[in-house]
């Protein structure tokens, strides 16, 4: 079956450090690939997403490239932020279409920006 | 746009009793999800509907039941409440045609004692 796995945490960072948190998914053929935010007290907000290889999806200073090689998704910023903090979320979408309308969320990773 | 609400916020029941969680959207979308939020576990898919009047089983669907009777609600019956049912439960919506891109609400936690 489908399977996203990323990087486990927490995730403690300085203001204005780098940020990778790795994600990478088992599907069949080549799902479409998000990333979720999720900050203290919310539900779930869309980052970013790919939906075919070599897509690189970007939003508010991040970005995650989709590489069909290493079926991996991982999400980056050069420089983060306290206002960052928060639950990251790997998400894979089958797009298989038919009654098949379960989307595969990795277990979230925590974030903490320190000032 | 109000996007997705959610009522209650937060809830206390004890074992054995009734309660249904309210989801309401404003962007006029088909397809709307029921997910629970647990430690460690990502979110699960509860139920989920792709159209006013029709309902589907989720990954974890037992112990819960749906209905989608208006286009724009879709609610979440818990019939006799268990403490492995403590949660904070997601409500979520998205256009038929990019169902990877959902739109969520808030959140109701649940506590089952």
């Amino acid at each position: 079956g489908n399977s996203v796995t990323q990087m486990e945490g927490p995730v403690t960072l300085s203001e204005e450090a780098f940020l990778t948190i790795n994600c990478t998914y088992t599907a069949t053929g080549y799902p479409s690939l998000f990333w979720y935010v999720q900050y203290p007290g919310e539900g779930l907000q869309l980052l970013l997403k790919a939906t075919k290889a070599d897509d690189k999806g970007s939003n508010k200073g991040f970005e995650a490239t989709y590489r069909k090689e290493t079926t991996s998704f991982h999400l980056e910023k050069g420089s983060v932020q306290v206002s960052d903090s928060a639950v990251y979320f790997c998400v894979a979408d089958p797009k298989r279409g038919g009654s098949n309308y379960k989307l595969t969320f990795g277990k979230g990773t925590l974030l903490t920006v320190n000032p | 746009n109000a996007g997705v609400t959610q009522t209650p916020k937060f809830r206390v029941l004890k074992t054995g009793q009734s309660m249904t969680l309210l989801c309401a959207q404003d962007m006029n979308h088909e397809y709307m999800y029921w997910y629970r939020q647990d430690p460690g576990m990502g979110l699960r898919l509860i139920h989920y509907s792709v159209g006013e009047g029709t309902t589907a089983k989720g990954e974890v669907p037992d112990g819960y039941n749906v209905s989608r009777l208006k286009k724009q609600n879709f609610l979440l019956g818990l019939e006799s409440a268990a403490p492995s049912q403590t949660s904070v439960y997601f409500c979520a919506s998205s256009w038929g045609q990019a169902v990877g891109t959902q739109y969520f609400g808030p959140g109701t936690r649940l506590l089952v004692l």
